[in-house]
């Protein structure tokens, strides 16, 4: 069965440190991954896309991971802000014309001042 | 370039009523693609649109859900007799490409409640 899991589940975070989030995924075949940030009452906006040959990719003070191999992706967000709060949701694609995408279910991020 | 326009915003229909959900995709976009977020759950796909055509339903339920994107206008996601399960939010997302290769751009959602 296709799925994405993540975690932690939520998150708290003070202002100004770093934290990483997880994604486990069981899909195939694999196109590429995403990462998308949801902010509360808004739609999903895309923060990277990777394929199955890159490992890392960044956007300003967020870098997000891949590794196809164990089927494992990180994202990595620096110095945090309190705009950095909402919703991060991890997106396998699947291979093949049509391409559905898997979503997990998000990791809800915190930052405190 | 105004993104992917959804609407409404907030919709209260009670049990038994049909509601119309719209999208006008980004310009320049011809393909659009519905999904549901259910609350705590993440986003599953519903279908996938292209101008008059329905490209993929497979994630649509059998009964009561309908789907068009016509030749002008936006696109409709039709529910008829909703029930209270229903009640989600629902996104739509547009790309230039079926292949969406450079990823979708998704609309701020509509929040249908059933009561």
């Amino acid at each position: 069965k296709n799925q994405v899991e993540q975690s932690p589940q939520s998150l708290i975070i003070l202002e100004g440190k770093n934290c990483t989030l997880q994604c486990n995924y069981t899909v195939s075949p694999f196109s590429n991954l995403r990462w998308y940030k949801q902010d509360t009452g808004r739609g999903p906006v895309s923060l990277t896309i990777m394929t199955f040959s890159e490992n890392t990719k960044s956007n300003g003070r967020y870098t997000a991971t891949l590794d196809a191999d164990t089927k494992q992706s990180s994202l990595h967000i620096t110095a945090s802000q309190l705009s950095d709060s909402a919703s991060y949701i991890c997106v396998v694609r699947l291979g093949g014309s049509q391409g559905n995408l898997i979503f997990g279910k998000g990791t809800k991020l915190s930052v405190k001042p | 370039n105004a993104g992917v326009m959804q609407n409404p915003r907030h919709l209260v229909r009670r049990r038994g009523q049909e509601a119309r959900l719209r999208c006008s995709p980004m310009k320049g976009h011809s393909h659009v693609y519905w999904y549901r977020q259910l609350p705590e759950e993440g986003l599953k796909f519903m279908v996938y649109l292209q101008k008059e055509n329905i490209i993929d339903e497979s994630g649509m339920p059998k009964e009561r859900f309908s789907a068009e994107f016509p030749k002008e206008g936006p696109s409709i996601l039709r529910i008829q007799q909703v029930v209270r399960g229903d009640s989600a939010a629902y996104f739509c997302a547009s790309s230039p490409l079926g292949t969406e290769v450079y990823g979708y751009t998704f609309g701020s959602g509509t929040r249908l409640t059933v009561v």
